[in-house]
């Protein structure tokens, strides 16, 4: 069956540390993955997409890396801040769809 | 831009009764919406897919006759919980894409929670 399993239910770092998230994908062969943020009660904010064919994006202080051959993406957050304290999303995307992790919720001490 | 309206943001009703709830593209023409459901600490669900002006397309376990999913403009599409229960108290989010995004990204709205006594 397919599955798709992010790394740790929650993380708590320091800030100014990096966090690394991690999202590990099983019986799926996705075009592209993409990264959301999502704040209590709110829905999920689009951050970074990265498509099979690419290893690695930057946006500012986000960096995704995307292996097809381990099936798994890295999601990081460099010189975190208590406002990056939110819940980060993996999805996976083919055709129109896109298939959501569980999330790992991130929390960033001053 | 791209921003993705849903109204109300939150709602509580009597078992047995209907639920309709509203989900806007706001500056951007959606030519395909989509209605998820989460539950706490879970992850996004997807319920259905709908297109402008065709029927929606709806997951294996989802009942179509229990969330109907009106898609009849551009902008707007509405899903309708009939005969609500206390389990079908979840948060609902919807998310909109445009003819030929670039990069297949979808802009969700700020979701509905629903509380079915």
């Amino acid at each position: 069956s397919q599955k798709i399993e992010q790394n740790s239910e929650a993380l708590n770092i320091q800030e100014g540390k990096t966090a690394t998230l991690t999202c590990n994908y099983t019986n799926y062969s996705p075009a592209y993955l993409q990264w959301y943020r999502q704040d209590p009660g709110r829905g999920p904010v689009f951050l970074l997409l990265i498509r099979e064919n690419e290893k690695e994006k930057r946006k500012e202080r986000l960096k995704v890396t995307f292996d097809t051959t381990l099936k798994q993406s890295l999601f990081h957050i460099t010189a975190s801040q208590p406002a990056d304290s939110a819940t980060y999303l993996c999805a996976l995307g083919g055709d129109y769809k896109l298939s959501f992790g569980a999330g790992t919720t991130v929390t960033v001490r001053a | 831009g791209a921003v993705v309206s849903q109204h109300p943001s939150w709602v509580i009703c009597k078992s047995g009764t209907s639920v309709k709830i509203e989900c806007r593209s706001l500056d951007f023409q959606a030519t395909t919406m989509f209605w998820y459901r989460q539950f706490p600490k879970q992850s996004l669900m997807l319920m259905a897919t709908s297109n402008e002006g065709s029927k929606a397309t709806y997951e294996q376990g989802v009942e179509k006759d229990k969330f109907l999913i009106n898609h009849a403009s551009l902008t707007l599409s509405t899903l309708t919980v009939t005969s609500a229960h206390p389990e079908d108290s979840s948060f609902y989010i919807c998310s909109a894409r445009g003819g030929t995004p670039e990069n297949g990204e979808q802009f969700f709205g700020p979701g509905t929670r629903l509380t079915v006594l």
